[in-house]
């Protein structure tokens, strides 16, 4: 199995653009996870996915961040505007029920 | 809420030296413990997981851990470091197997030759 992929594995952009983040889950995987890893605040659960509906969101900072998951195999993490303090590493795992979570690569995002 | 302390930012430690990782735990109930470890880049990857049953846990890589429920710990152990171990280490508790995870803010581990 190739993982979990996360595309693009960089982002450079500048401040107010949009920046759209993707995830395709392990095959057969049924819950989806979105983190943000920053030096300030570590590791945070951003929203996660069971069956393709957004089950905690709690963790979303603010209405620039939204979260889709149009079906099993893919998933988005859309900035906008973006800001700088957004610069941070943004992982997905995946899992299935009972099962452990399995991350991604991450998306290195730098906002300047 | 659950939450984690890993009480330590950055451990050294020679080659073939014992490691000893510490990791205390805030929780009501009976949490579910994980212990993962980030390569320079890469993502996380799970060594191990306590749900229930025995208190001393093996993981993969050669690494265990020990449930303490009268400390409220989960220290992760190694015998004898390789410098493949150096990476940051990451404790986590969650509610369920199928809940969210709170990390702590993890644990950086530099083998020395």
């Amino acid at each position: 199995d190739a993982g979990v992929i996360q595309s693009p594995r960089h982002e450079v952009t500048e401040m107010g653009q949009e920046v759209t983040l993707r995830c395709k889950p392990i095959s057969g995987h049924n819950s989806l996870f979105w983190y943000r890893q920053t030096m300030m605040r570590g590791l945070e659960l951003l929203i996660y996915f069971n069956n393709n509906v957004p089950i905690d969101d709690s963790g979303m900072p603010e209405d620039r961040f939204s979260a889709k998951m149009p079906n099993a195999s893919f998933s988005t993490l859309k900035i906008q505007p973006s800001e700088p303090r957004d610069s941070a590493v943004y992982f997905c795992a995946s899992k299935l029920i009972g099962d452990e979570q399995y991350f991604g690569p991450g998306t290195r995002l730098t906002v300047t | 809420a659950q939450s984690v302390t890993q009480p330590d930012i950055h451990i050294t430690v020679s080659e073939g030296a014992s490691l000893e990782l510490r990791c205390n735990y805030s929780y009501g109930a009976t949490p579910y413990l994980f212990w993962y470890v980030q390569s320079p880049g890469q993502g996380l990857q799970l060594l191990l997981k306590y749900f229930s049953g025995d208190t001393l846990v093996q993981g993969i890589k050669g690494f265990e851990a020990e449930f303490k429920r009268s400390q409220s710990s989960f220290n992760l152990r190694k015998p004898s470091v390789h410098w493949s171990d150096a990476a940051e280490y990451f404790c986590a508790v969650a509610r369920s197997n199928d809940y969210k995870l709170s990390f702590g803010a993890g644990t950086t581990v530099t083998v020395r030759a």
